[in-house]
Formats: C-alpha cells, sequence, structure tokens
C-alpha cells in the first residue's frame, strides 16, 4: 500500500465549472506531482510543488493551478473546464532526495459534460 | 518528439511464460532514471521496477527484471512466470533533471493480458 490517498474517486461537471481535486501525500514525501490520463493515453505531467511552491510546469494552460499545504497535502484546481478536460488525475508523491521513488494515488476521474 | 516508445498497443501471453515489454527513449542528458509501472483497471499506477542511467547491472524486483540496453536507449520490462494477476497496462517511463523538476515521461502503454 503506497499511502497515497485522493478525493474524490469520480466527479462529474459541466462544461465552464470549476474544479478542485485533492491528494494526501505519503508520509515522509515533500513533494507531489500532479498528471493528467486521458484515455487510452499515458499520463502527462502538469506541474510539480516542493515545498509549497511549484517546482515545475508541464504544457498546461494556467487555468490548471494547484497549492501545496505545510502537511504536504496538495490540490488541483481547474477553471473553465472544457471537454478535454475528461480525464483520469493522478498524483504522486516522493522525497526530493530519492525521485527514483514517485508513489501515485488511485486517481480521480473527471468527466466533464 | 516523443521521448518514450512503447511500440506494443498489446501482447498476449500464456500463464508461467515469460514476456517482454519493449520501452525505447530519447534524451541528450547523461543521468536520467527509467520506471516501468503497472496499471489494472482500477486506475492506480503501481511502481514496479527503477534503472538508473549509470547503473551498471540490470535492475531486477522479484518476477520483474529491466533489460538495459544504454547504446541502444532501450528499457525492456522482463516479466518471468506470468501470472493472471499481471493482465494490466504496462507503462514505461523516463525522469528527466530538466526544467520539469523531476517530471516522469510516459510512453503510451502495453496493454498485456495474460491467459490461461
Amino acid at each position: 500500500e503506497t499511502g497515497v490517498t485522493q478525493s474524490p474517486t469520480h466527479l462529474i461537471k459541466t462544461r465552464g465549472q470549476q474544479v478542485t481535486l485533492r491528494c494526501s501525500s505519503q508520509s515522509g514525501h515533500n513533494t507531489v506531482s500532479w498528471y493528467q490520463q486521458a484515455l487510452g493515453q499515458g499520463p502527462q505531467f502538469i506541474f510539480q510543488y516542493y515545498r509549497e511552491e511549484e517546482n515545475g510546469r508541464g504544457n498546461f494552460p494556467p487555468r490548471f493551478s494547484g497549492l501545496q499545504f505545510p502537511n504536504y497535502s496538495s490540490e488541483l484546481n481547474v477553471n473553465a473546464l472544457e471537454l478535454d478536460d475528461s480525464a483520469l488525475y493522478l498524483c504522486a508523491s516522493s522525497f526530493r532526495g530519492h525521485p527514483y521513488e514517485q508513489y501515485f494515488g488511485p486517481g480521480t476521474r473527471l468527466t466533464v459534460t | 518528439a516523443q521521448k518514450i516508445t512503447q511500440t506494443q498497443p498489446g501482447m498476449f501471453v500464456q500463464e508461467k511464460e515469460a514476456v517482454t515489454l519493449d520501452c525505447t527513449y530519447d534524451t541528450s542528458d547523461q543521468s536520467y532514471g527509467l520506471f516501468w509501472y503497472k496499471q489494472p483497471s482500477s486506475g492506480e499506477m503501481i511502481f514496479l521496477i527503477y534503472q538508473g542511467s549509470y547503473d551498471e547491472q540490470n535492475a531486477t524486483e522479484g518476477r520483474y527484471s529491466l533489460n538495459f540496453q544504454k547504446a541502444r536507449k532501450s528499457a525492456n520490462l522482463v516479466i518471468s512466470a506470468s501470472q493472471l494477476g499481471d493482465s494490466a497496462m504496462y507503462f514505461c517511463a523516463m525522469r528527466e533533471l530538466g526544467d520539469s523538476g523531476y517530471a516522469l515521461n510516459f510512453g503510451k502503454g502495453t496493454s498485456l493480458l495474460v491467459t490461461p
């Protein structure tokens, strides 16, 4: 068991709405990354947080934003939802000194109608 | 440009047989890491094995081994003694320390079906 949890497990939203997804990192991990996985594709990196600051970002527009809290839990916020945002959103936690350890949560499946 | 290429969309293997899942990668970095993950239908990405670019020996974890050929830029996953529970999607990924921190670049995956 990896210890990374995500909520909610499933979510249905309407185009134009805003959504917040949550992730609790594995104990001892100080870095969290978010990935978007469209159906039939591999995960795509959205961004990474370390010590409550964004530490890297993939090719996603600014309407994708995030937060990391002092307890290393994290949120992914998506504004102005589009139909193409429908995907499985995965968070992964790791300890910065050990980048080979990236443990994923079970994901949140977002459907935008 | 695609950094991770998995050329096998789907693979079949009989129970107890070995299977090799292919992965090639593209990087100009000297320091990088290669990962394999298993994703069952539930969606969770399960870490299987890691190979660092400077590791001289192929990584092994139980029934999983990584056939690392640096000059050919390939990192194939070998699963020995396949079990029915091995049926899942398998993703190869690479970590480069670049502008995106420790982001993982994933391939498109290979669907493995283990038959009795």
